[in-house]
This record gives structure tokens, C-alpha cells and sequence, in this order.
């Protein structure tokens, strides 16, 4: 969806390097997640945010950080990265305006990360 | 907490239709089954939500008993383009609010 970006599109880097993968959306949408998808799996949370003051743990938090500089950015950084973090990152984004619960997600083009 | 099965892969053919079950014993009352749909290297895409009985839209139907204790979605006369993955989602709640969790999906592949 075009109204959700992810910066950069792809990554190389290397063991021990901080990386910051950037998410920005144009849907006035309060609610942003972080998702990361290895072969064969689905997607597991990383961090949610509900708005700009909330920020929660999602099921595979460790290693991971992040900051929701505005309602509009979701940033998601690796302070020290490992090989073990390679895989697809995806932003989503969701209003609860509507039912408030299992609303609609709208995903980003994702970031493929790989650390060597 | 509420989780969802979903067989890992399902193979088809075109023109035929193919239904996909999901099974949720836990679900909540107030929650909702939602599926997505996701290609190789894409972000998933939503493509239908329903509560109770059956919901229909121009993509695909969804199918829910009584008990809501399962869900089948079923995508009519599939083309290559169908060739996707597939995952049902029910709500978990966390703090008093339902936090999306995805599965592994189902691996739909059609041939021609």
C-alpha cells in the first residue's frame, strides 16, 4: 500500500552494527506495528504502538528498540546487530476508529535486512 | 490467548475453488476473524472479516458455524494470480486491547 513507506528497501550490514529501519504512513492512522517474517514462518510482533505515547513489546522484542517520533513515523532500530535478525521487516499500520478490535492492517513494501 | 490452525499448504488448479479452514478454539465473544493475503515479498493484504454466518465480498466468502470455533474462506474459480499466502487472524488480548497475531499461514498454490 502506498500510504505506507519503509526505508530502506534493502540492507546489508555487518555484526555489531546499530541499523535503523524507518516506517511512515499517510493514512492518519493512530495504531503501528512491527513485523518481522523468516522463511516458512509467518509474521511475529515486534513492537506495537498505539499512538505516540504507547509503545508495547510484542512477542520478539529482545534486540530490538523503537521510536514513534510522530504519529505519522514508527522507527525501528537494531542497536547491535546479528546474523540471526536477517529476515523481511514489515511496518503495518491500523485505525481502531472503526470496530476497535481486529480492525483492517495495512501493511508496507517491507525491508529486507540481512546482517553478516 | 487465542490461536489459530491453518493447514501449511494446499494445492489447486485453476478454475476450481478452494476452501481453507482455520480452526480458533479459543476465540473471544467480541472477536472478529479477519484474513490476509500475501504475496512472495509483499506486505499482506487484507481481504475479508466476518463475525458470524457467512460474509461475501468480490474477492472471496467466509465461512463461520455457530460456534465460531472455525472459519473457512473460499476463494471461486482460483487463477495462477490466486497463488499466495494465506493467513487467519483472530484477535489477542493484551492489556485490553486485541493485538493481531498471525500464524504460518496457508501456502496456496494453483497450477495451471
Amino acid at each position: 500500500d502506498a500510504d505506507v513507506t519503509q526505508t530502506p528497501r534493502n540492507r546489508i550490514t555487518k555484526t555489531g552494527k546499530r541499523i535503523m529501519l524507518e516506517c511512515s504512513q499517510t493514512k492518519g492512522h493512530d495504531r503501528m506495528y512491527w513485523y518481522r517474517q523468516d522463511p516458512g514462518l509467518g509474521l511475529r510482533l515486534i513492537y506495537y504502538s498505539f499512538d505516540v505515547k504507547d509503545i508495547n513489546k510484542g512477542e520478539i522484542s529482545d534486540g530490538y528498540s523503537v521510536s514513534r517520533q510522530a504519529q505519522a513515523k514508527f522507527s525501528l532500530s537494531l542497536e547491535s546487530a546479528i546474523p540471526n535478525q536477517t529476515a523481511l521487516y514489515f511496518c503495518a499500520t491500523s485505525d481502531p476508529r472503526g470496530r476497535g478490535d481486529n480492525e483492517e492492517q495495512f501493511f508496507g513494501p517491507g525491508t529486507r535486512l540481512t546482517v553478516l | 490467548l487465542a490461536k489459530t490452525t491453518q493447514p501449511i499448504s494446499m494445492d489447486s488448479y485453476e478454475g476450481q475453488e478452494v476452501n481453507i479452514t482455520c480452526s480458533h478454539n479459543n476465540i473471544a465473544t467480541n472477536d472478529y476473524i479477519t484474513w490476509y493475503q500475501q504475496f512472495p515479498s509483499q506486505g499482506p493484504r487484507f481481504i475479508i472479516q466476518g463475525y458470524k454466518t457467512k460474509v461475501t465480498n468480490e474477492v472471496a466468502s467466509l465461512f463461520i458455524p455457530a460456534d465460531r470455533k472455525s472459519s473457512t474462506l473460499s476463494l471461486p474459480r482460483v487463477s495462477l494470480s490466486d497463488t499466495a499466502v494465506y493467513y487467519c487472524l483472530v484477535g489477542d488480548m493484551k492489556g485490553g486491547s486485541y493485538i493481531p497475531t498471525f500464524g504460518r499461514g496457508t501456502s496456496l498454490i494453483v497450477h495451471p
